[in-house]
C-alpha cells in the first residue's frame, strides 16, 4: 500500500531554515508528482507547493515566493520541503501528499505530517 | 490566490442531510472541474472524499456526494453518523499547477 512518511518535529528559531522530508514506498515514485500543504494550529489546510517528481520542475503559491524549494532524490524515493527565513506563523504541521495522477488534479494519498514550531 | 469560501460549521442529527458549500472564482471552481473534497478528524491527516466534482474513490461511503453548479461547489452527507463528524475541506484546482483549499467547515454531529 502506498505510505509516505515524514521527517520528526522541529525547533526551529526565527530566521533559520527548516528541511522537511517525505519518503515514499509502495508505488513507483516517478509516476506521481508531489504536493506540500501546511497547517498552521487550528487554522485551514494552505496549499504551498507542488513538484513534478520526474523532472523536478517546481510550481509555489506566491505566498511563498523565494522562502520555498521543494526538491526530490528519486533514489531514495523520497521528496523534500524546504523553508527559510522563518517567521513566528510559519508554525505549523507541513504535509506531503501524493497527487493522484493521470490528470484527476487532487492529493489522494497524505503523509503524516511533520510539526515546525517557530520560537525564539 | 484568495481561499475559497466555505460556511465556518454545518450541523445536523444523525440520520439527515447536510450540504457544505464551496464557494470560487471564475479561475478556479468556475473553470475546472478538478473540485475535491477532504475529510480531517482531529489530529489526523485529511483524507479525499470526493474528486473531480462528483466522484468517490473506493471506500468512501455513497453517502458522500458531490456537485458543482458555476463557481461554487457543494459536498452533501446524508444519513449523517457519529464518525462523520469532522472539518471538510474543499480544493480546486486553479490552473498552471497550482490548487486552492476553502477554508474549512466544522461539521457536527448532533
Amino acid at each position: 500500500q502506498v505510505q509516505l512518511v515524514q521527517s520528526g518535529a522541529e525547533v526551529k528559531q526565527p530566521g533559520a531554515s527548516v528541511k522537511v522530508s517525505c519518503k515514499a514506498s509502495g508505488y513507483t515514485f516517478s509516476d506521481h508528482h508531489m504536493h506540500w500543504v501546511r497547517q498552521a494550529p487550528g487554522q485551514r489546510l494552505e496549499w504551498m507547493a507542488w513538484i513534478n517528481i520526474g523532472s523536478g520542475n517546481t510550481k509555489y503559491s506566491q505566498k511563498f515566493l523565494g522562502r520555498l524549494t521543494t526538491t526530490r532524490d528519486t533514489s531514495a524515493s523520497t521528496a523534500y520541503m524546504e523553508l527559510s527565513s522563518l517567521r513566528l506563523e510559519d508554525t505549523a504541521v507541513y504535509y506531503c501528499a501524493r497527487d493522484s495522477g493521470y490528470l484527476r488534479y487532487y492529493l489522494d494519498d497524505w503523509g503524516q505530517g511533520t510539526l515546525v514550531a517557530v520560537s525564539s | 490566490q484568495s481561499a475559497l469560501t466555505q460556511p465556518p460549521s454545518a450541523s445536523g442529527s444523525p440520520g439527515q442531510s447536510v450540504t457544505i458549500s464551496c464557494t470560487g472564482t471564475s479561475s478556479d471552481v468556475g473553470a475546472y472541474n478538478y473540485v475535491s473534497w477532504y475529510q480531517q478528524h482531529p489530529g489526523k491527516a485529511p483524507k479525499v472524499m470526493i474528486y473531480e466534482v462528483s466522484k468517490r474513490p473506493s471506500g468512501v461511503p455513497d453517502r458522500f456526494s458531490g456537485s458543482k453548479s458555476g463557481n461554487t461547489a457543494s459536498l452533501t452527507v446524508s444519513g449523517l453518523q457519529a464518525e462523520d463528524e469532522a472539518d471538510y475541506y474543499c480544493n480546486s484546482y486553479a490552473g498552471s499547477n497550482s490548487w486552492v483549499f476553502g477554508g474549512g467547515t466544522k461539521l457536527t454531529v448532533l
